[in-house]
């Protein structure tokens, strides 16, 4: 049971490159979410799946795209990377929907854009 | 003003201190509330929730949430050098949705 997988671990981008940030659980949790994480900012929500087939946007979706691919795996997709999307990103699952919203983290993938 | 407030820190304490980490919150709605512990380079992990006010022990951590004084807390007991990490208080009014304080980094030092 590993829980909360994400790959890569570390990236690093050039200005206008594109890549994809990988996120699967083994929890059979409903929901899954993207967040980034900067210094004195928190944790900020791009992107949540509440089920399978379901997206929506959070509090800072710009640039940013996803796609909810199967009840496990939830990618985030950066089209044109900038610099302003340097940051460590953490994708999180939560199991039973309405009732608790405990997360699961995952290791997080550290995005370095020049 | 932000939805939830927490203090940064740093806060360094001496092994074997009581530690006592707090947030503050405006909306009215939250009745969902979590503390996660963050280490060094690693992703958030779950270490208490609570449901509404009151009060939840689990070893040496206590939660203590104040709805009226929109007010909730994490004390720690026997304090431990593997205490230290930052602590992100969260909170939800359901619908999956959380709000998550900026964290609280504690030191404990031997």
């Amino acid at each position: 049971n590993a829980g909360v997988t994400q790959t890569p671990k570390f990236q690093v981008l050039k200005t206008g490159q594109s890549m994809t940030l990988q996120c699967a659980q083994d929890m059979n949790h409903n929901s899954m979410y993207w967040y980034r994480q900067d210094p004195g900012m928190g944790l900020r929500l791009i992107y949540y799946s509440a089920s399978e087939g379901t997206t929506d946007k959070g509090e800072v979706p710009n640039g940013y795209n996803v796609s909810r691919l199967n009840k496990r795996e939830f990618s985030l997709r950066l089209e044109s990377a900038a610099p302003s999307q340097t940051s460590v990103y953490f994708c999180a699952s939560s199991g039973l929907a309405g009732y608790t919203d405990t997360q699961y983290f995952g290791p997080g993938t550290r995005l370095t854009v020049l | 003003q932000k939805e939830v407030e927490q203090d940064p820190g740093p806060l360094s304490v001496p092994e074997g201190a009581i530690v006592s980490l707090n947030c503050t919150y405006s909306n009215s709605a939250f009745q969902y509330f979590m503390w996660y512990r963050q280490y060094s380079r690693k992703g958030p992990e779950l270490l208490m929730y609570t449901y509404s006010s009151g009060n939840k022990e689990d070893g040496r951590f206590t939660a203590q949430v104040d709805k009226s004084s929109k007010y909730i807390s994490l004390f720690i007991r026997d304090s431990q050098p593997s205490d230290s990490a930052t602590y992100l208080c969260a909170m939800s009014a359901g619908y999956q949705k959380v709000t998550f304080g900026i964290g609280t980094k504690l030191q404990v030092i031997p």
